[in-house]
Formats: C-alpha cells, sequence, structure tokens
C-alpha cells in the first residue's frame, strides 16, 4: 500500500485564489511527521511546512497553511493568494518513529501546480 | 543562509562506469542522505549516514552504492558500475539532528547513464 497518495496529478489556479493540494497518508506509528516541499523548475527541493502527529494545531508558514485531519489520515496544503512564483510541482512526505533515530522521509508522487496570470 | 552544496550538477557518464555524486552538508548538520528522482517520478530516500556509518537504507541502495564522508565537509555517494536505470537526479540532504524535522535539501545532480 502507498504510505503518501497525491490523487491530484495537476491542478490550475488563477492567481490571488487559493489553491488544496490534497495529501492522504497511512500509518500505524502514533509518532510521525507530514511534509510539504516544493519543487520549481530548477530542481531543487524547498521544505515548505511540517506538521507534527501530536501538534494541535494546524500548521501555518506565511501564505501556506497545512489542513490536518488526522482521523482522515489527510494533511492537505492549501496556499492562499497564488502567486505566478508557486508554480512547481508538490511533494508530499512522511516521516514516521520521530521519536526514534529513523529519519527517513517518503514522498508522494506529486502534484504539478499551474498559477495563469 | 548556509546551503548544501552538490557537484557536479550533471554527470553523463557510460553503462558499467563508476561515478561519484559529491555533497557539502551544512556545516553544523549531523545527518546526511541521499534521495534519488527518476524523471518524472517521485523522490525515493537512498540511505542515512551519521557518524560515519550508514543508519538506514533502502532496498534501491544495493551492493552497487556506497557512502562515505572522506573528509570533514565531503558526502559522497559512489555508484560503482552504473546502469541504464540509474540515470536520475540525485538529491543530498542534511540536518541537524535525527530528530529536527526539517531535512535541507541541495540542489541535486542530474545523473545520465548511457
Amino acid at each position: 500500500a502507498q504510505k503518501i497518495t497525491q490523487t491530484q496529478p495537476g491542478m490550475f489556479v488563477q492567481e490571488k485564489e487559493a489553491v488544496t493540494l490534497d495529501c492522504t497518508y497511512d500509518t500505524s506509528d502514533p509518532s510521525y511527521g507530514l511534509f510539504w516541499y516544493k519543487q520549481p523548475s530548477s530542481g531543487k527541493m524547498i521544505f515548505l511546512i511540517y506538521q507534527g502527529s501530536y501538534d494541535q494545531q494546524n500548521a501555518t508558514e506565511g501564505r501556506y497553511s497545512l489542513n490536518f485531519q488526522k482521523a482522515r489520515k489527510s494533511a492537505n496544503l492549501v496556499i492562499s493568494a497564488s502567486q505566478l512564483g508557486d508554480s512547481a510541482m508538490y511533494f508530499c512526505a512522511m516521516r514516521e518513529n520521530m521519536n526514534s533515530g529513523y529519519s527517513t522521509l517518503t514522498f508522494g508522487k506529486g502534484t504539478m501546480l499551474l498559477v495563469s496570470p | 543562509e548556509p546551503e548544501v552544496t552538490q557537484t557536479p550538477s550533471h554527470q553523463v557518464t557510460q553503462m558499467g562506469q563508476e561515478v561519484i555524486l559529491r555533497c557539502v552538508p551544512i556545516s553544523n548538520h549531523l545527518y546526511f542522505y541521499w534521495y534519488r528522482q527518476i524523471l518524472g517520478q517521485k523522490v525515493e530516500f537512498l540511505v542515512s549516514f551519521y557518524n560515519n556509518e550508514i543508519s538506514e537504507k533502502s532496498e534501491i541502495f544495493d551492493d552497487q552504492f556506497s557512502v562515505e564522508r572522506p573528509d570533514g565537509s565531503n558526502f559522497t555517494l559512489k555508484i560503482r558500475s552504473t546502469k541504464l536505470e540509474d540515470s536520475a537526479m540525485y538529491f543530498c540532504a542534511s540536518s541537524e539532528d535525527s530528530l529536527t524535522y526539517e531535512q535541507y535539501f541541495g540542489p541535486g545532480t542530474r545523473l545520465t547513464v548511457t
């Protein structure tokens, strides 16, 4: 079974609108972390936001917020007020065993976001 | 802001040749990682390294792969005998410790095996 599922291969949004990128995950570990990375055309992986499984509140970082629904095992990324520079591939990732020395990130297949003027 | 750097940005090699991909992690970081991304596919974990030894590795990381920290700054990934299917983008990442959640990625090395 896929540990991270991103069902949207591509998304389109107009500049200044908000967009939600979906991510569901599968783990039986009670201690895990969820991450979103942005990969623009340059190829570099840029960390955006993190949500810990025990965090009570949804994570926010500027225009990025993470809609964490633990019971549904979903961790959707919300980008408010989209900008042209947001056009990129977005990857959801998970790390299990957060309290141990294991640190492997497992990535989803990604969602390509295109922002139009 | 400190960054992870990788060299070369693009490496072309013939099948069967050995390649070494180089990374300079952020200086105070203790954990180092290699990931790969085959074109159009997801990023896959290869190996993590701490205290001069491998701490985790994936099924992809077979005997053809090895990692080394030859000095205080470089972290290398060696592929002994490259295959066509090794063509991918290889990312190095580092983190302060195993519990820090953020891994900082380098810009990647595009490996093309012909």
